[in-house]
């Protein structure tokens, strides 16, 4: 069956634009998952939904970042304001359900360059 | 907090020769370990998890809580074990997300 997809692959914006970040997780899977991984890192991790709800979103940097996942499917990572510090690839993963026992399966990214 | 530790971003060797690619982890509680690979062009895909002490494509990792470390090891290195290794820790008590190391890109060379 399908993987975890992404969209769009690559993502060139000027600073101070607002970005959205598409995530398509494998279906029947009910968490996902939002990391960033900067040049020379390891994926980092932003927030976790169960279901439609962010269960944890303790690793979200600061108030541009915003995730929403409005009917347990899709998500969709905003960025506002952007700045050239948030250039990096932003990695989406999805699971059966909560992380505990249960493997992450990781979608190829979204490189986003902010001039 | 948690925190993982891959000393080497780069590992290089010849073919048929041992591999060990080092993780030590700082975490107060008891931790789940897992070993993420990415080979060229292709997604973060999970290697193997100290739980379940298996050998996947030839690696084997044991968790040392003493030493607190989780190291990646191959008896004999092949040309397809060129990629880049995450090792990832994971509170065992409860749930939470993945802490991942830097990673190490291994390059095997014939």
């Amino acid at each position: 069956g399908a993987g975890v997809s992404q969209t769009p692959s690559n993502k060139v914006t000027e600073k101070g634009k607002y970005v959205e970040l598409r995530c398509d997780p494998i279906s029947g899977h009910t968490a996902l998952y939002w990391y960033r991984q900067s040049l020379g890192q390891g994926p980092e991790f932003l927030i976790y939904f169960q279901g439609t709800g962010a269960a944890d979103d303790s690793g979200l940097p600061n108030d541009r970042f915003f995730a929403v996942r409005p009917e347990g499917s899709v998500s969709t990572l905003k960025i506002q304001r952007t700045e050239r510090g948030d250039s990096a690839v932003y990695l989406c993963a999805s699971s059966l359900s909560g992380p505990r026992d249960n493997e992450q399966f990781f979608g190829p990214g979204t490189r986003l360059t902010v001039l | 907090a948690q925190r993982v530790t891959q000393p080497e971003k780069l590992l290089s060797v010849f073919k048929g020769a041992p591999v060990e690619l080092k993780c030590n982890y700082s975490y107060s509680g008891s931790p789940e370990l897992f070993w993420y690979v990415q080979y060229s062009r292709q997604r973060l895909q999970l290697l193997l998890r100290h739980i379940s002490r298996e050998s996947i494509k030839g690696f084997t990792a044991d968790l040392n809580k003493g030493e607190t470390s989780f190291h990646l090891k191959k008896p004999f290195a092949q040309e397809e074990d060129s990629a880049m290794y995450y090792c990832a820790l994971r509170d065992g008590s409860g749930y939470s997300t993945l802490t991942f190391g830097k990673g190490t890109m291994l390059l095997v060379s014939p």
